[in-house]
């Protein structure tokens, strides 16, 4: 069975730092990555997504993340993060075949000015 | 052109109670899916329609039915409802693959 480890709960850095969110997954075959942001009380908006080719996708809002095939490993980056970056961060994985998503637990950020 | 629309936004039931939650997908879309969303956690799956017909299914109770229209509008049904049905239930919109999901801003229901 599919799953995603998102190791860090809770992660505050400061406005105009850079910024790394983990993810790892456990998948039988080429996944398809996805990494959601959701707002308080909204719904999850795609930042970027992973199905095959360049290892380094870039997203929206600057984010860009790397799928690293010998870690298991689809890490979300910012070089720079903005104070309304802060929310929670959902890494998800699907098959190829199949359009159920399964997502880890997620990452809150909190951004300090 | 509209995402996707989710109603009601929140809603209270009771223990025992039977639910009801809407979506309407994104326009060109044409397969609908469900998640819950239960506090401080990820989404689950619950299931997924397309061609009006269910097409996968998570691991969720037979409480939860849904049923899918022929203009691709979606309703998730629960019965008997828990305490532990409280959550955020989301509806995705695509066509075809999870590549083409847009969520919608969900309904939140509460049990008590």
């Amino acid at each position: 069975a599919q799953s995603v480890t998102q190791p860090d709960i809770h992660i505050t850095v400061s406005e105009g730092a850079s910024l790394e969110l983990r993810c790892n997954y456990s998948y039988g075959a080429t996944p398809y990555l996805f990494w959601y942001v959701q707002s308080p009380g909204q719904g999850l908006q795609l930042l970027l997504k992973y199905f095959s080719g360049d290892t380094l996708v870039q997203g929206i809002k600057g984010f860009e993340a790397e799928f690293k095939r010998s870690q298991s490993s689809f890490n979300l980056r910012k070089p720079s993060v903005h104070w309304s970056d802060a929310a929670e961060y959902f890494c998800a994985v699907g098959r190829g075949d199949d359009s159920k998503l399964t997502f880890g637990t997620g990452t809150r950020l909190q951004v300090t000015l | 052109d509209a995402g996707v629309t989710q109603s009601p936004t929140h809603l209270i039931k009771t223990r025992g109670q039977q639910v009801t939650l809407r979506c309407s997908p994104k326009s060109g879309h044409d397969t609908v899916s469900w998640y819950q969303q239960a506090l401080g956690q990820g989404p689950q799956f619950i299931f997924q329609y397309y061609e009006e017909e269910e097409r996968q299914r998570g691991n969720f109770p037979d409480r939860f039915s849904g049923h899918q229209f022929p203009n691709y509008s979606s309703e998730l049904n629960v019965n008997a409802l828990l305490l532990g049905d409280s959550a955020l239930y989301l509806c995705a919109s695509s066509s075809g693959t999870a590549r083409g999901y847009t969520f919608g801003s969900g309904t939140r229901l509460t049990v008590v």
